[in-house]
């Protein structure tokens, strides 16, 4: 079975301060993997995805096969940026194509 | 159109009551998916429809659990007989046909399940 690992729960940085969210999956094939975020009281959101190379809100994550590794990181973390990051992979096809698999979440608190 | 919708968003109910949940997808959405998450957890998938086709369902999902998307719309679930176990934020989510547009699933605020 997929699973996703995301090894903190809690994460504390300063403003500032660079930030790394890391994540590790299971997956052999060719995944795709994504990061959604969580905002309090707000809904479950796409932050960013692994085929589209994109760096969002200056977060960006870097597929690493061999280490079966997509760690979300940032240089300069912002107080905006608290919420809860979860790690999500998706089957690349058959049946199960696009049923997702998520991670367990980390909590980034970024103090001022 | 908003985004996607559920209801309720709170519900509580008895240990063996029946209790059931909508969701509204984004119009032009082929599929929808139903998540569970519990304190603690990323949200697990349950299943999911492509149009009015039930394509998978989980293991997570008894018997006691029945999905439904009669005209490839709207979307309920429902729990029969509740168990305590069945606790948590239930979760819809919406996506085109996945491979277009960069398969980006949108969720609604979840429907939060407690059974006393």
């Amino acid at each position: 079975a997929q699973r996703v690992t995301q090894p903190e729960k809690l994460l504390s940085v300063f403003k500032g301060a660079p930030v790394e969210l890391k994540c590790n999956y299971s997956y052999s094939g060719s995944p795709e993997l994504f990061w959604y975020v969580q905002y309090s009281r707000q809904r479950l959101q796409l932050l960013l995805r692994h085929i589209s190379r994109e760096s969002i809100k200056g977060f960006t994550a870097d597929l690493n096969k061999g280490e079966t590794s997509f760690h979300l990181k940032k240089p300069f973390a912002q107080e905006e940026d608290s919420a809860m990051y979860y790690c999500v992979e998706s089957n690349a096809g058959g049946t199960s194509y696009g049923k997702l698999t998520f991670g367990q979440g980390t909590i980034l608190t970024v103090h001022p | 159109d908003t985004g996607v919708s559920q209801d309720p968003r709170h519900k509580i109910t008895k240990r063996g009551q029946n209790v059931t949940f909508r969701c509204d997808p984004i119009s032009e959405h082929n599929r929808l998916y139903w998540y569970r998450q519990t304190l603690g957890q990323g949200p697990e998938f349950l299943t999911y429809f492509q149009n009015e086709a039930q394509l998978e369902k989980s293991r997570l999902l008894s018997d006691r659990f029945s999905a439904e998307r009669p005209k490839g719309s709207f979307s309920t679930l429902e729990i029969q007989r509740t168990e305590q176990g069945d606790s948590a934020m239930y979760l819809c989510a919406s996506s085109l046909i996945w491979g277009q547009r960069g398969n980006e699933q949108f969720f609604g605020p979840g429907t939060r399940l407690t059974v006393l």
